[in-house]
């Protein structure tokens, strides 16, 4: 089993600063990373495929990278809407994900 | 836009076998040829994926529930189901379906609103 461990487990951030979510794999996922968005009561939403590819509809202040093992999600200038819970998402072996992240303003 | 909508009891006792259904809307569960997966959230043990179904009836279990996890399709009715057996007080949590977009880069693109299960006697 491949184990994503996330940090931090919560960020506060102000309105309009950046925010950065980081995304530990235990063995290399390749660019087999996916990054959600969960709001209270909701489903998980796609946000970033491939490590860094937007979803459709996904605002361009939402930015991945990395590769291998470790990765990275970047709120450019957090809105009051971002506020959320953050998971990350391996499928190079079967599917696992990370703890999550609380962002909150 | 591909919809998913879970249904099923909200509650189980434990020992028994609990058993849900994922109606697809908005496509065809053999579209793209993408497998239909089940995932669940718990307060313990986060995001957990149960397993994947492909409309052809071929399915692939998360290696820690393989002993208990059967799904299959339902190709008229558009529909795919999860059936869980043993139930415990560790597998309550929201059960939510979703697709697999399975290629190059594979990732959950299509979600159910989930439904919560609640383990008791």
């Amino acid at each position: 089993e491949i184990v994503m461990t996330q940090s931090p487990g919560t960020l506060s951030v102000s309105p309009g600063e950046r925010g950065t979510l980081s995304c530990r794999a235990s063995q290399s996922v390749g660019s087999n990373l996916a990054w959600y968005q969960q709001k209270p009561g909701q489903a998980p939403r796609l946000l970033i495929y491939g490590a860094s590819t937007r979803a459709t509809g996904v605002p361009v202040r939402f930015n991945g990278t990395g590769s291998g093992t470790e990765f990275t999600l970047t709120i450019s200038s957090l809105q009051s809407e971002d506020i959320a819970l953050y998971y990350c998402q391996q499928s190079n072996d079967w599917p696992t994900f990370g703890g999550g992240t609380k962002v909150e303003i | 836009q591909v919809q998913l909508q879970e249904s099923g009891p909200g509650l189980v006792k434990p020992s028994q076998t609990l058993s849900l259904t994922c109606a697809v809307s908005g496509g065809s569960l053999s579209s793209g040829g993408y497998p239909w997966s089940w995932i669940r959230q718990s307060p313990g043990k986060g995001l957990e994926w149960i397993g994947y179904i492909y409309y052809s009836g071929s399915a692939y279990y998360n290696p820690s529930l393989r002993s208990r996890v059967s799904m299959s399709v339902d190709t008229s009715r558009n529909q795919f189901s999860l059936r869980l057996s043993s139930i415990t007080a560790a597998d309550a949590a929201v059960y939510y379906c979703a697709r697999f977009h399975s290629g190059f880069n594979r990732y959950f693109d299509y979600w159910g609103q989930g439904t919560l299960v609640t383990v008791s006697s």
